[in-house]
């Protein structure tokens, strides 16, 4: 399967500061990457499909100025949050799929804790 | 009605025993099926992909599949500690639609 590389793993920073995470498909030229965020024992919420060279799909009720989707090359997505706050303190996970009906194949995850 | 569900669970097995895993989800138009499971704190990982009516085994992992009941299940032989984490079951239709995850369950094995 595909082999995604997500990083950082772990961010503890300032309510206010802006978080990037990077997801990086490392043997997939991927169009599209998914950004899922999951809080403590809830079930994952897609949160936005991330598209090669145009705008990202955001789900309904995720605002798209506060997660920033940049898609800028095939193998490399970023989520910024930005201004983040407490509730903004979850687990992000980014996925990689390689096509209709395939399965896909996700990064070991973001924690994000805002203080 | 969600259009993937699953027990949320925990479904409690002892070691050695077969754990049996359901999912159902309500889009007729659903082609492929996935199994992911996720340790506490992990990201999900995925154990298997069934597309056809009929079963398909990996090791001790078997999914099944029945489409004229929109019925997905995985079953894990011969269940181990190690097993216990959350079942995620997953949907897609293809067409560039987005795949559709259940809540997941959760399976514990007594040693």
């Amino acid at each position: 399967g595909a082999v995604v590389s997500q990083h950082p793993s772990r961010v503890i920073c300032k309510s206010g500061t802006s978080v990037k995470i990077e997801c990086r498909s490392l043997d997939f030229q991927a169009t599209t990457m998914f950004w899922y965020r999951q809080f403590p024992k809830q079930s994952l919420m897609l949160m936005a499909t991330s598209n090669e060279g145009s705008k990202a799909t955001y789900e309904q009720g995720v605002e798209k100025d506060k997660f920033l989707i940049n898609h800028a090359s095939l193998t490399l997505s970023t989520l910024t949050v930005t201004s983040a706050h407490p509730e903004d303190s979850s687990f992000y996970i980014c996925s990689v799929g390689r096509g209709d009906n395939q399965p896909q194949h996700f990064g070991d995850g973001t924690r994000l804790s805002i203080l | 009605q969600k259009e993937v569900e699953q027990n949320s669970g925990p479904l409690s097995v002892p070691e050695g025993a077969i754990a049996s895993l359901n999912c159902t989800y309500s889009d007729r138009g659903s082609q492929s099926f996935f199994w992911y499971r996720q340790y506490s704190g992990k990201s999900p990982e995925l154990i298997m992909f069934i597309y056809s009516n009929g079963d398909k085994e990996d090791g001790r992992f078997t999914a099944q599949l029945n489409k004229a009941s929109q019925y997905v299940s995985l079953l894990i032989r011969d269940s181990q500690p190690s097993d216990s984490a959350t079942y995620l079951c997953a949907a897609s239709k293809g067409g560039g639609f987005k795949t559709i995850f259940g809540a997941g369950t959760r399976l514990f094995v007594k040693a």
